[in-house]
């Protein structure tokens, strides 16, 4: 079964730093996607960035980046130059692209609470 | 439109009641889900929807009956539930189950607050 672990429940960053936030996950498939959703204060699920698996670049958007080890089954986030709105909850999540029963299942990781300190 | 949207986002209801939770997504998505989150928890799969058709349902208890009337809506009807079920659901929709993760990911609602009594 597929599994992904967030191991910082909580992580704090002083406003303008860089943070990284840890998930690993296990799975036997060769093909999939990742996320990052964050999910503030507001409860929307919000998309934060993308990987595919077969892609070795490492995606990002703007001021988030992803560190994508496919061997080592680690899919980190680095946020630079924080801000104050980047503070909410964060989660990492795996989607199959198998076909049978798990397709469209996104499965979460138990969520990094960020804080951002002013 | 870029939206899904839930309603209501609050609810409370006793344990012989009947309600219904609404989602509903104008962005031609053709795959809808509903997922399950308890306080301080990750979001669970109930069950996924693909161009109107149940594709998923993930051993949900039976006082849970998803409906999906078109491509733009798609219902939760809740009969006879436990204090335990009170938890936020929230909805998503993506283009469809095999594209969508490639190119958008899915897209969440702000979800429903429901509280048993």
């Amino acid at each position: 079964a597929q599994t992904v672990t967030q191991s910082q429940p909580e992580m704090s960053v002083q406003e303008a730093e860089t943070v990284t936030l840890s998930c690993t996950y296990d799975t036997s498939e060769s093909d999939y996607y990742l996320f990052w959703y964050k999910q503030p204060p507001s409860r929307q699920m919000i998309l934060v960035i993308r990987q595919e698996a077969y892609k070795q670049q490492n995606a990002t958007e703007n001021r988030f980046s992803v560190n994508f080890q496919k061997a080592a089954k680690s899919f980190s986030l680095k946020i630079s130059d924080s801000q104050l709105g980047d503070a909410a909850m964060y989660f990492c999540a795996y989607s199959p692209l198998s076909g049978g029963g798990s397709q469209g299942n996104l499965i979460f990781g138990k969520g990094t609470k960020l804080s951002v300190k002013p | 439109d870029t939206e899904v949207t839930q309603t209501p986002k609050h609810l409370v209801m006793g344990m012989t009641n009947k309600k219904s939770l609404k989602c509903e997504q104008h962005m031609g998505h053709r795959a809808m889900y509903w997922y399950k989150q308890k306080a301080k928890k990750p979001p669970e799969l109930m069950f996924v929807y693909s161009y109107e058709k149940l594709s998923i349902n993930e051993s949900v208890p039976s006082r849970f009956s998803p409906e999906c009337p078109n491509s733009s809506l798609l219902n939760l009807h809740l009969h006879a539930l436990q204090p335990e079920d009170s938890a936020l659901y929230l909805c998503a929709s993506s283009q469809d189950v095999r594209q969508a993760i490639a190119n958008y990911g899915y897209t969440f609602g702000s979800g429903t607050r429901l509280t048993v009594v």
